[in-house]
């Protein structure tokens, strides 16, 4: 079975802190994504790799950015972590382009 | 115009009967679909993905695809208490390689 694991299920962060996501998957996927659900808004994409070191904004990137050092590992980082992203952070990857999507079991996050 | 539509409900339906979960998407060229189920407080599962016109049938479930009317929709027979969840329709856009857009989702309630 494929397994993306995420580093945390619940984090605390200061306003102005900088955060990090990690997203580890185990079965070689090329692609990998991370997206923030809210109540309301659904899943929105925020960055997206279809490839090491490679990667492309999403529908909400502002405030966020991200890192592929190595394929099965992608980090999503807040830079400067602000109140209005407080959210639940999911981490999913796919095989290919079109294939079927695997998600962690998310991060909830709260910034306070 | 949201690139992925749906109607956020609740959908309530008694046990037995069958749910119908709809979805609209703005981009013609659109050529994969999918419906995620998503249970309180966990992440989304894939439940069907549909290629090409017409109706695909996996047990209780049937995801049926018109591309001229751009709408998806899913069909639950003999619907389950452990049916009721949140039903996430995703497009996978043209012109994106690997971009999965979702919808906000249908809650489904099946009733007792």
């Amino acid at each position: 079975d494929v397994k993306v694991t995420q580093s945390s299920r619940y984090l605390v962060k200061r306003t102005g802190e900088k955060v990090f996501l990690e997203c580890v998957q185990d079965m070689d996927h090329e692609n990998m994504f991370w997206y923030r659900q809210d109540p309301g808004l659904g899943l929105r994409l925020i960055y997206f790799s279809y490839d090491v070191k490679m990667k492309e904004k999403g529908d909400i990137p502002e405030g966020y950015s991200v890192s592929r050092e190595k394929k099965e590992r992608f980090s999503l980082i807040l830079e400067s972590a602000s109140t209005n992203q407080t959210s639940m952070y999911l981490c999913a990857s796919t095989l290919v382009s079109g294939a079927e999507a695997f998600f962690g079991q998310g991060t909830r996050l709260t910034v306070v | 115009q949201k690139e992925v539509e749906q109607n956020s409900g609740p959908l309530s339906v008694p046990e037995g009967a069958i749910a119908s979960l709809n979805c609209t998407y703005s981009d013609r060229g659109s050529q994969s679909f999918f419906w995620y189920r998503q249970y309180s407080g966990k992440s989304p599962e894939l439940i069907m993905f549909i290629y090409s016109n017409g109706d695909k049938e996996d047990g209780r479930f049937t995801a049926q695809l018109n591309k001229a009317s751009q709408y998806v929709s899913l069909l639950i027979r003999d619907s389950q208490p452990s049916d009721s969840a949140t039903y996430l329709c995703a497009v996978l856009l043209t012109g994106t390689a690997s971009k999965l857009t979702f919808g906000t989702g249908t809650r489904l309630q099946v009733t007792l």
